[in-house]
């Protein structure tokens, strides 16, 4: 029983647009959302981590935005480039619990 | 500084043998992990280690074992390999502690049991 899921799996968006990538989570105890970045043949390297105490957390051309009611975040990119095309893990995680990750988003930006 | 590195990249095993993946890490990090990624699953944890001398089971632990070594190393032993083992295997590291925090993950080891 998945309690984050990522419905996307593939998502293709233009070189200097706006990538959105969604999140939705079942577990209401989730306090900690983080979004990781994995290129092939490589682990995966972290990228943003929101709180559940924010709604919105911004790291140059990376955003998350949490709707707790909705149990939903999302990644925007803006603007997207090249180096951006990989798959995108949206995790969670409560106080002293273990991260859940969603299946994962592969993101192809093309010029 | 090599962060968390893993071996095997690669590793063919047929049904029934054993092996062990092996996982260091030099930044000092009490917590370690082992997770397994399959396609359309995301990555499930298999075993953590919340210090040196602890390890605990995740969602996947059947047909696994772990070992903390000391604080640099967190090995994975499958004792009879199963098909269903058939996977990409990461090690992951966090800061002191809390499992909330940032986990730093090695390359991988890819595996496939015939």
């Amino acid at each position: 029983d998945q309690q984050v899921k990522q419905n996307s799996p593939s998502l293709s968006v233009q070189e200097g647009r706006i990538s959105i990538l969604n999140c939705d989570y079942t577990n209401s105890m989730f306090d900690y959302f983080l979004w990781y970045k994995k290129y092939p043949a490589e682990g995966p390297t972290f990228l943003i981590s929101i709180s559940s105490i924010k709604d919105k957390n911004e790291d140059g051309r990376f955003t998350v935005f949490l709707n707790k009611s909705a149990k939903h975040l999302s990644l925007h990119i803006v603007p997207s480039q090249p180096g951006d095309s990989a798959v995108y893990f949206c995790a969670a995680t409560d106080s002293w619990g273990k991260l859940q990750f969603g299946a994962g988003t592969q993101v192809v930006v093309t010029p | 500084n090599a962060g968390v590195t893993q071996t095997p990249k690669f590793q063919v095993l047929k049904t029934g043998q054993s092996m062990t993946l092996q996982c260091a890490q030099d930044m000092n990090h009490n917590s370690m992990y082992w997770y397994r990624q399959d396609p359309g699953m995301g990555l499930r944890l298999i075993y953590y280690s919340a210090s040196e001398g602890t390890t605990d089971k995740g969602e996947v632990p059947n047909g696994y074992n772990v070992s903390r070594l000391n604080k640099r190393e967190f090995s994975l032993r499958l004792e009879s390999a199963a098909p269903s083992q058939t996977s990409v295997y990461f090690c992951a590291s966090s800061v002191p502690g809390h499992l909330q925090e940032t986990q730093y993950f090695g390359p991988g080891t890819r595996l496939l049991v015939l």
